[in-house]
């Protein structure tokens, strides 16, 4: 089964400053129809998980343009160009690849 | 708008059952495959189950395989999961979640004695 780890598990940030989430899969991400299904997903306290980012990079409907994702193959990243009040909670990185199986990364905890 | 309507939580006692129901509406329900995935409290997300739009495939997490069933009434718009001989460990909030794209408020079960 692929693992996916995911850096810091807690991560401290000030208000107006990057930040930066590290995730790594086990195995390649890359899907045989030429896609990476590695979305990100940002979970308030006391709310459901929100799909941030999927496809690696692309953002869903009504994310502000400050988060952005990256990466490749086993190696992604979620950025937060200028960290706000409201952006505090725990972000999960999740594969989709191999399929019918998601697999959720630790989370990591964004407090200010 | 999609809408997704978690029910069927409670308190049980181990090795007892559970039915938990997902409403859905806003978007074509038979058209989409369906997940059930779950969060131990203060703990992480973990996929549970899945079900094919038709209805015709379900993949499990092996920690549930044999003991839970995902179903789903394209008439009705709704999505099952039935929890058989459950255990403590499956304490959790259960959210039904569509495409990873939207996910309901969750329902806790709480298995204890």
């Amino acid at each position: 089964d692929v693992v996916m780890i995911q850096s810091p598990l807690s991560l401290p940030v000030t208000l107006g400053q990057p930040a930066s989430i590290s995730c790594r899969s086990s195995q390649s991400l890359v899907h045989s129809d030429g896609n990476t299904y590695l979305s990100w997903f940002q979970q308030r306290p006391g709310q459901s998980p929100r799909r941030l980012i999927y496809k690696v990079s692309n953002r869903d409907s009504g994310v502000p343009d400050r988060f952005s994702g990256s990466g490749s193959g086993t190696d992604f990243t979620l950025k937060i160009s200028r960290v706000e009040a409201e952006d505090v909670g725990v972000y999960y990185c999740m594969q989709g690849t191999h399929w019918p199986l998601w697999t959720f990364g630790q989370g990591t905890k964004v407090e200010i | 708008q999609v809408q997704l309507v978690e029910s069927g939580g409670g308190v049980v006692q181990p090795g007892r059952s559970l039915r938990l129901s997902c409403a859905a509406s806003g978007f074509t329900f038979s058209s989409y495959g369906m997940n059930w995935v779950r969060q131990a409290p203060g703990k992480g997300l973990e996929w549970v189950a899945v079900i094919w739009y038709d209805g015709s495939n379900k993949y499990y997490a092996d920690s549930v395989k044999g003991r839970f069933t995902i179903s789903r009434d394209n008439s009705k718009n709704t999505l099952y999961l039935q929890m058989n001989r459950l255990r403590t460990e499956d304490t959790a909030v259960y959210y039904c979640a569509k495409d990873g794209d939207s996910w309901g408020q969750g329902t806790l079960v709480t298995v204890s004695s």
